[in-house]
């Protein structure tokens, strides 16, 4: 298994400019969710799924865009890249309906310039 | 809206010392976790509490959940510098919604 993969490791973009993270799972998880995190924070929730199909915004939601065509998939979109959108995006996903413990990508360090 | 308290921010241990970290939240919930993150890595599951008054135990590290004080602690054993690391809590709501503390930089000095 390779549990949670995140592409890419690293990118720069320029303001205005948009992208999507791709992160992807085989361990058949139901629950898949987008974090961010900055010096000094916790991680912050994006948006989640519980399901293909079923997408809801977590505590960070603006500015992104997410969609769950497949169980393994859930890709995170930035429409239109701020400096304030600097972080590094870590994706995970879980077993139950987000009652079990997560498992972590190795994160996405994305700067905007 | 669900708050993630976690204290101290920052501790610095002798090897052979123990210590808790104390992990406050704003709402009802039954669902707490810890991870740890190394430096520059990403985040590994150290426990899930899923019931008032659990406990769980890995190595030196031991932690536990109250629900009624909306409280988890993590209780360090003996410190060794392995256990050097960031140590976050987080709390998950009814709505699949979760929350994370900011997490504890614990430094074990020998």
């Amino acid at each position: 298994n390779a549990g949670v993969t995140q592409t890419p490791k690293f990118q720069v973009l320029k303001t205005g400019q948009s992208m999507t993270l791709q992160c992807a799972q085989d361990m058949n998880h139901e629950y898949m969710s987008w974090y961010r995190q900055d010096p000094g924070m916790g991680l912050r929730l994006i948006h989640y799924s519980v399901g293909a199909g079923i997408t809801d915004q977590g505590e960070v939601p603006n500015g992104y865009n997410v969609s769950r065509s497949t169980t393994e998939d859930f890709p995170l979109r930035l429409l239109s890249a701020a400096p304030s959108q600097t972080s590094v995006y870590f994706c995970a996903s879980g077993a139950g309906g987000g009652a079990y413990e997560q498992y972590f990508g190795p994160g996405t360090r994305l700067t905007v310039t | 809206e669900l708050k993630v308290e976690q204290n101290p921010l920052f501790l610095s241990m002798q090897e052979g010392k123990n210590y808790t970290i104390y992990c406050n939240y704003s709402t009802t919930s039954d669902r707490l976790y810890w991870y740890r993150q190394d430096p520059g890595k990403s985040l590994e599951s150290l426990f899930v509490l899923l019931s008032n008054g659990a406990v769980k135990q890995e190595g030196r590290l031991m932690a536990s959940l109250d629900t009624k004080a909306r409280l988890s602690t993590l209780h360090i054993t003996a410190a060794v510098h392995d256990l050097s690391a960031t140590y976050f809590c987080a709390v998950e709501n009814n709505n699949n919604d979760m929350r994370f503390g900011a997490g504890t930089r614990l430094t074990v000095k020998p």
